[in-house]
C-alpha cells in the first residue's frame, strides 16, 4: 500500500530489552522523523533523516539509535528499553524542498499510524 | 524550555459555533507554522499553514492568523463541526540551512470537543 506505515502498532515489552520499530514510506520521501508523543509534552522529535545514511539527533535522543540503510525505511531502536521510553512513537516523512515558487508546500510531514509502546 | 506553547490543553464549543486554538512561540528564528490535527489511535494529519511573510492564511472552515510581534498565532475554525473534535497540534519550522531545515517543533496541543 502506498504511505508510510509503522510496525508494530502495539507493542509491550519488560525494561532492559532491546525493541525495534520500524518505519516504511513508498513515496521515497528524502526526510524522515521520529516523534514521541507524551501527555503535556505533545510531539517531540527523537531522530531525523535528510537522506540514507544521513542523521540527526532531534530534542530527546538518549536511549535510542535510528539507522537509514535504504531512502524507504527508518528503523528506531531502544537498546535497552526502560519505563520512562513508555509512549506513543510516531514517524514522518517529507520531500525535499527548495528551488521551486511554492517552497512553502514543502514543510508538510506526512505521520505513519504510530506504535503505542509499553515498558513493563 | 518549550519554544512552542499551548496553553489550553481542551476546548469545549457548540457546534456551529467559532473555535479558536491559540499557539505561542517564543523562538524569533521560526520562518514557517502549520497546524496538524489528530483523532484517536492515528497520526496527525496536516491542516493549514503560514508563512512567517503573512498574517493570515484561510482554507474553507479553517483560517490561520500569525501577529509576530506578539510571537502568536491562532486556528479559527468557524463553523465548528462534531467531526472536528480531535487533538490540535500548533507546529513551528526551525529556519537553518542544509538538513537542520526540516524540523518542525510542535506544541502540546489542545484537545478541541464540538457538542452537537
Amino acid at each position: 500500500d502506498a504511505g508510510i506505515t509503522q510496525s508494530p502498532r502495539y507493542k509491550i515489552t519488560e525494561t532492559g530489552r532491546q525493541v525495534t520499530l520500524m518505519c516504511h514510506q513508498t513515496w521515497s520521501h528524502s526526510y524522515m522523523f521520529w516523534y514521541r508523543q507524551d501527555l503535556g509534552h505533545g510531539l517531540r522529535l527523537i531522530y531525523y533523516s535528510a537522506a540514507a545514511d544521513i542523521t540527526d539527533k532531534g530534542e530527546v535522543p538518549d536511549g535510542y539509535v535510528v539507522s537509514r540503510s535504504k531512502t524507504e525505511n527508518f528503523p528506531l531502536t531502544l537498546e535497552s528499553a526502560t519505563r520512562s521510553q513508555t509512549s506513543v512513537y510516531f514517524c514522518a516523512s517529507r520531500i525535499k524542498g527548495g528551488g521551486r515558487a511554492d517552497w512553502w508546500s514543502y514543510n508538510e510531514q506526512f505521520f505513519g499510524p504510530g506504535t503505542r509502546l509499553t515498558v513493563l | 524550555d518549550q519554544q512552542v506553547k499551548q496553553n489550553s490543553p481542551s476546548l469545549s464549543v457548540q457546534e456551529g459555533r467559532i473555535s479558536i486554538l491559540n499557539c505561542d512561540y517564543t523562538n524569533s528564528m521560526f520562518d514557517y507554522f502549520l497546524w496538524y490535527k489528530k483523532y484517536p489511535a492515528e497520526g496527525p494529519t496536516f491542516l493549514i499553514s503560514i508563512s512567517s511573510i503573512k498574517d493570515k492564511n484561510e482554507d474553507g472552515r479553517f483560517t490561520v492568523f500569525l501577529n509576530k510581534s506578539a510571537k502568536h498565532l491562532s486556528l479559527h475554525i468557524v463553523p465548528s463541526q462534531p467531526g472536528d473534535s480531535a487533538v490540535y497540534f500548533c507546529a513551528a519550522r526551525v529556519l537553518a540551512s542544509g538538513n537542520q531545515g526540516g524540523k518542525l517543533i510542535f506544541g502540546q496541543g489542545t484537545e478541541l470537543s464540538v457538542k452537537p
